[in-house]
């Protein structure tokens, strides 16, 4: 069945430092990746989307791009800042007909000013 | 102010009780859903419904039964209820439900079963 890994649990960094956050996946056809932020007590929130090789999608400072060779859809941000303290979700779109979603295990983000 | 509403925000429960968890959006979706996130998984998709009509149903169990009584309203009916069953339970919703399309999540009803 259709799976995501993120491979980093956790990540801790200080303030302006850079940020890659790997997520690799696994499915048939072309699906569109997703990633999605959680701050503490609230839902996930959409970041960006790509949906074909080689787009590049991007949000807030952070970008990913789309790679069917390599099944993957890193995260990265030039310069973290303490706000962006917070759970990262990479997940694909998994619905043949609805806006169903695979998500990763997340990944904890934590920035030390 | 949220844009999808879910009530309570805590709820505990007996083993073997029934719950009903209350969720409504108020951004004009005609698509909405039911997510779980159990501690050390991942967020995992249980129902999906477009225009009140049921599109995706990825919950092994009858016991958990979505209610759609108004068009922006998706409740969740949980019976029987299991330790297991314990985690924080999102809504979601999106424009029409169409494949791919951006997610908006409520705040989560974290449920305990003692």
């Amino acid at each position: 069945g259709d799976s995501v890994t993120q491979t980093e649990g956790q990540v801790a960094l200080s303030e302006e430092d850079f940020l890659t956050i790997h997520c690799n996946y696994s499915a048939s056809g072309y699906p569109a990746l997703f990633w999605y932020v959680q701050y503490p007590g609230e839902g996930p929130q959409f970041l960006f989307r790509a949906s074909r090789d080689k787009e590049k999608g991007s949000s807030r400072g952070f970008e990913a791009t789309y790679n069917k060779e390599t099944t993957s859809f890193h995260l990265q941000k030039a310069s973290v800042q303490e706000s962006d303290s917070a759970v990262y979700y990479c997940a694909l779109g998994t619905g043949a007909n609805t806006g169903k979603l695979t998500f990763g295990h997340g990944t904890i983000l934590r920035v030390h000013p | 102010d949220p844009k999808i509403i879910q009530k309570p925000k805590y709820l505990v429960a007996v083993t073997g009780s029934e719950k009903i968890l209350i969720c409504e959006q108020y951004l004009g979706h005609n698509a909405m859903y039911w997510y779980r996130q159990s501690a050390k998984k991942p967020l995992e998709f249980m129902f999906s419904y477009s225009y009140q009509k049921l599109m995706d149903n990825q919950t092994a169990s009858s016991r958990f039964q979505p209610q759609s009584s108004k068009k922006n309203h998706l409740d969740l009916q949980i019976t029987a209820l299991k330790p297991d069953d314990s985690a924080t339970y999102f809504c979601a919703s999106s424009q029409t439900g169409a494949k791919n399309e951006r997610l908006f999540f409520g705040h989560g009803t974290k449920l305990s079963v003692l």
